[in-house]
This record gives structure tokens, C-alpha cells and sequence, in this order.
């Protein structure tokens, strides 16, 4: 069983949509959670960054953590032709392990205009 | 600011060969990774370098060197190139203590 599983998606809404992207874990020891967008034959980015439980907002974007559940999730809102895109949750569980990321599959999200 | 470079950007290999994925970065970042990313799999970590000087390996290494030439540029090689090593190459780089890292725009490698 991997350690982080995503659902490959492809995930496909309308312009306009609420997204939603989800990854569960089974370390409990994970403390910090990233998602990353990756656009096609492009390297990722980050897109939000959180430690432990909490939700953390961004504009148009709102990241959750549940910990207890060992469950994180990225809302996209008012989702337009340039989100499409895949995006990656990651995870580490110290600040020490900077980089040492393990990685979901990535969701493959198409946004229809 | 270039950020991460990463050299070639594709590369096709007939198996047995070796070659060499070159990497620098700009940033002025003490750490270094190569992960490699293939359908269904995610990014995994080949060997990261947390300092000039120093690698280690990561999840999935074997099959590959590495060498961390100085704080800009880190390379991975593979020796003799197997079927199993066609697969899409990052590197990436980060700030001391912080988990944000910075990847390179990919080196797309196809072993025969």
C-alpha cells in the first residue's frame, strides 16, 4: 500500500466549478502538506503550504488538513481554463526532511471553458 | 533568475548506455534532489545532496550516481541504461529548513 493515495482523475468541470482534490495517507508522522500544480511537459510549483491540522486559504484556492482522518484536500473555487492542470499533495514530516517529499499520483483536472 | 536548469530536456538511450542529466541552480540553495516521475507513481527520490560534498540516497536509487560538483550543480548519471529507467527526470532545490522546493522543468529520457 503506498504511503499517499490519490485519485488519478482525470477530473473533468465546467468553468466556474467548485473543485475538489483529495489525498489520503497512512503516516501519522506527516506534519507538513503541499500541493503542487503541474502544467503539461512543465516541472511543478507549489501552490499551497500547511502545517499539521487547518485549513489555509489562497485567493481562489483553500487548502484542508485533517489529521485525525489522515486526509488533506485542495478546494478550487470559481475554477477557470487555466487551472487545468495536474496537481500533486505531498507530504514530510519535519522541517529537517525539507525536499524529502513523498508524493500522491497527481490529479489530472480539466476545466471546460 | 533561471532558478533550476536541467539538461538535455529529452534524450533517447539504447539500452547499456550511460549518459549523464545535468542540473544547476541559481538560488544559492544548500539542498539538491533528483526525483523521477512516472504514470501512476507520482515523483519518487532517486539521491538528494543536503550540502556541496554530501549525497544520500532516496526511495528508489539504484541504477543511478550521482555527484554534487559544487553548491550550483548537482548530476545524475546512469551507468548502463535499462528499459525500467524511461521515465520523466526533476531536479529540484530548496532553502535550509523549509520545505518549499524548487523544481527544474524536466528531462524527458526514453530508454530502447
Amino acid at each position: 500500500q503506498k504511503e499517499v493515495e490519490q485519485d488519478p482523475g482525470p477530473l473533468s468541470v465546467p468553468e466556474g466549478a467548485i473543485v475538489s482534490l483529495n489525498c489520503t495517507y497512512s503516516n501519522s508522522a506527516f506534519q507538513y502538506f503541499m500541493w503542487y500544480r503541474q502544467y503539461s511537459r512543465k516541472g511543478p510549483e507549489l501552490l499551497m503550504y500547511t502545517y499539521s491540522s487547518g485549513n489555509k486559504e489562497d485567493g481562489r484556492f483553500t487548502a484542508q488538513v485533517d489529521k485525525s482522518s489522515k486526509y488533506i484536500s485542495l478546494f478550487i473555487r470559481d475554477s477557470q481554463p487555466s487551472d487545468s492542470a495536474t496537481y500533486l499533495c505531498a507530504m514530510t514530516r519535519s522541517s529537517s526532511n525539507t525536499g524529502k517529499l513523498i508524493f500522491g499520483q497527481g490529479t489530472t483536472l480539466q476545466v471546460k471553458p | 533568475n533561471a532558478g533550476v536548469t536541467q539538461t538535455p530536456k529529452f534524450q533517447v538511450l539504447k539500452t547499456g548506455q550511460s549518459m549523464t542529466l545535468q542540473c544547476a541552480q541559481d538560488m544559492n540553495h544548500n539542498s539538491m534532489y533528483w526525483y523521477r516521475q512516472d504514470p501512476g507513481m507520482g515523483l519518487r527520490l532517486i539521491y538528494y545532496s543536503a550540502s556541496e560534498g554530501t549525497t544520500d540516497k532516496g526511495e528508489v536509487p539504484n541504477g543511478y550516481n550521482v555527484s554534487r560538483l559544487n553548491k550550483r550543480e548537482f548530476s545524475l548519471r546512469l551507468e548502463s541504461a535499462a528499459p525500467s529507467q524511461t521515465s520523466v527526470y526533476f531536479c529540484a532545490s530548496s532553502e535550509d529548513g523549509r520545505n518549499t522546493i524548487y523544481f527544474g522543468e524536466g528531462s524527458w529520457l526514453t530508454v530502447v
